[in-house]
């Protein structure tokens, strides 16, 4: 029972360079979810996407771009990355559907992204 | 979040109640949550209570809501040492709106 699964884990990037992170979830969720978790903020939603076929900005979307592949995965992609976006990010997916009341989110075991 | 506000560092001894606080802003959420986070895990639900409620319990956990001062608590009873974790306060708002707004997280420190 996998529920939601990230990779990598854990990454270190030099300022610049790109990588995509990579969110599955199977619990045919219809919502899903990327944060980033940094000391003394708690979690900032970056980009959510409500069912597959769409995408929205959250708090935070700058300097990130994501795809909802399927129902199942839902990736983000940092096209230039820099020392700002060092934290640890994490993808969530939850029941919720339009008009329905909110379902609580489930929560990967994060990746671990360093930028130097 | 800057909407959620909690404590960033509680210490309890071992066999007593813990107790967690939270306040938040909007006065149209409709579920407030208690997730838990191990070091080097993601977030695990704990709980959570519909705004209409004041109370909820679920075996060592008590959950309070006192909706006219926007308060929340979490309240363990007989803390362990399998405890100590940070606890993340976290609200939804409106019916349609699948967005969390957390807190900074209470770090619980659980002495023997």
């Amino acid at each position: 029972n996998a529920g939601v699964t990230q990779t990598p884990k854990f990454q270190v990037l030099k300022t610049g360079q790109s990588m995509t992170l990579q969110c599955a979830q199977d619990m045919n969720h219809n919502s899903m979810y990327w944060y980033r978790q940094d000391p003394g903020m708690g979690l900032r939603l970056i980009y959510y996407s409500a069912s597959e076929g769409t995408t929205d900005k959250g708090e935070v979307p700058n300097g990130y771009n994501v795809s909802r592949l399927n129902k199942r995965e839902f990736s983000l992609r940092l096209e230039s990355a820099a020392p700002s976006q060092t934290s640890v990010y994490f993808c969530a997916s939850s029941e919720s559907l339009p008009g329905t009341l909110p379902q609580p989110q489930h929560f990967g075991d994060g990746t671990r992204l360093s930028i130097l | 979040g800057e909407d959620v506000e909690q404590s960033l560092f509680l210490s309890v001894r071992e066999g007593d109640s813990s107790v967690i606080n939270c306040t938040y802003t909007d006065s149209s959420s409709t579920y407030l949550y208690w997730y838990k986070q191990e070091p080097g895990a993601g977030l695990q639900l704990l709980t959570y209570i519909f705004s209409n409620m004041d109370m909820k319990q679920d075996q060592r956990l008590t959950v309070l809501l006192n909706k006219k001062d926007k308060h929340l608590s979490l309240r363990i009873a007989d803390t362990q040492t399998g405890d100590s974790a940070i606890y993340f306060c976290a609200e939804s708002i409106k019916v349609d709106d699948y967005k969390l707004s957390f807190g900074a997280g209470t770090t619980v420190t659980v002495r023997a």
